[in-house]
């Protein structure tokens, strides 16, 4: 059970925009530590996509974004595409776990 | 670019240490600019943090994994380790090395990662 709470699966049609909830608590996310995302395509190893609630790093598309509100935080894909299917894991930080660093248990996205 | 690249045993007895090193090429660790963490990822699961290291030495841990795991340093040869004793199935993961980012208020974030290794616990 991982401490911050992601969906297992969503899915969307091409061109469609989806959206990846990462709920956390007060010792985590609400407790203002930053949140960043990561990709992982099927065999290969986790890629950076979203660091510091919403900065993309270069090379990634601006079709995705990250946003942070409370103990929540969400990635969004616009103009959803076939090459994003993949897991998505967000990670921050817990204060009661020693200041630990904590990853979402992952969502898969399926694109239809 | 900066590159990582993890090697060591593929398969570990029951008990044993578990031993890997982590290769960096195109940055040196020694700049001071970035910690150099481990993360594993259980056959089918999600991510777990192991710990990470600075050039100086500093180290954290996973409070989980803390007694059973020490991250070192040699900067001559540009290369950082992960020892995990007294290894069970559990530990059965791929096993990355990663290149951390001070993230802007606050913690890490890992910006660059090695491909992975198989490390498999069995007898």
């Amino acid at each position: 059970q991982s401490v911050l709470t992601q969906p297992p699966s969503v899915s969307g049609a091409p061109g469609q925009r989806v959206t990846i909830s990462c709920t956390g608590s007060s010792s985590n996310i609400g407790a203002g530590y930053d949140v960043h995302w990561f990709q992982q395509l099927p065999g290969t190893a986790p890629k950076l996509l979203i660091y510091t609630n919403n900065n993309l790093p270069s090379g990634v598309p601006d079709r995705f974004s990250g946003s942070k509100s409370g103990t929540s935080a969400s990635l969004a894909i616009t103009g959803l595409q076939a090459e994003d299917e993949a897991d998505y894991y967000c990670q921050s930080y817990d204060s009661k776990l020693s200041g630990s660093r904590i990853f979402g248990g992952g969502t898969k996205l399926t694109v239809l | 670019q900066v590159q990582l690249q993890e090697s060591g045993p593929g398969l570990v007895k029951p008990s044993e240490t578990l031993s890997l090193t982590c290769s960096v090429s195109g940055d040196s660790i020694s700049s001071g600019s970035y910690y150099w963490s481990w993360i594993r990822q259980s056959p089918g699961k999600g991510l777990e943090w192991i710990g990470f290291i600075h050039y100086s030495g500093f180290t954290k841990y996973n409070p989980s994994l803390k007694s059973r795991v020490t991250i070192s340093v040699d900067t001559s040869k540009n290369q950082f380790s992960l020892r995990l004793s007294s290894v069970t199935g559990a530990d059965t993961a791929v096993y990355y090395c990663a290149r951390d980012s001070p993230s802007y208020s606050s913690g890490w974030y890992s910006d660059t990662w090695g491909q992975g290794t198989l490390v498999t616990v069995s007898s």
